[in-house]
């Protein structure tokens, strides 16, 4: 099973909303990342999980965020978005010094 | 500051040409440097190099690092219509260049 999965494919929220992204693999991959990418733009990282353990945050606003429960799931909170926020949010996993496989994305519309 | 830089951000070739695509990088503490394609969604891997001087070949395709100059190039011969996409480079996972976007028309 080669394949990163991510739920749902579109969201629609309002800005006072509290929904989450999923994102879910079963390589045995222990690093996973949420990757924002807006229309026109390369992804943009936002978080990184290591071993379940938050390695890497990019400054990301706190109304976003992460969440590892184990080391197959994924998850990305969001809470009180602004419309700004509508992007394609990418999650990917890989096993620490090797390529990357990203899932289909979920493509949010902040309204 | 890290940064990831693609030339040309922009290609439009016909079927059959042969295709450069540069991506050249200034970071604190290189480990690898990784090639996607992007279409419609996801991207999707090409290649990752680690090693200068050594090229990785995948069909009409190959990719090559030189860590002196800091840069990478990926060739793509003989394009076809569906070689269309978005060509990105990565820096460690963590920092991708702009992209070069590449139309092969018939």
């Amino acid at each position: 099973d080669t394949e990163v999965t991510q739920t749902p494919k579109h969201l629609v929220m309002g800005m006072t909303n509290k929904k989450s992204l999923k994102c879910e693999q079963h390589m045995g991959h222990r690093a996973m990342y949420w990757y924002k990418q807006k229309a026109k733009k390369p992804p943009e990282l936002m978080f990184v999980y290591s071993y379940e353990k938050l390695s890497i945050n990019e400054s990301v606003p706190s109304r976003f965020s992460p969440e590892c429960p184990n080391s197959s799931l994924l998850n990305l909170h969001l809470h009180a978005l602004q419309p700004e926020d509508s992007a394609l949010y990418l999650c990917a996993s890989s096993h620490l010094t090797r390529e990357q496989y990203f899932g289909p994305g979920t493509r949010l519309t902040v309204t | 500051e890290d940064k990831v830089v693609q030339s040309p951000l922009s290609l439009v070739v016909h079927e059959g040409d042969t295709v450069t695509l540069n991506c050249s990088y200034e970071v604190t503490n290189f480990r690898s440097l990784l090639w996607y394609k992007q279409e419609k969604k996801a991207p999707t891997f090409l290649f990752m190099l680690t090693s200068s001087g050594i090229e990785k070949k995948s069909g009409r395709l190959s990719s090559i690092l030189d860590k002196k100059e800091l840069f990478s190039i990926l060739n793509i011969t003989a394009t076809q219509t569906g070689d269309s996409a978005i060509y990105l480079c990565a820096v460690d996972k963590l920092i991708f260049g702009t992209g070069t976007r590449l139309q092969v028309f018939p």
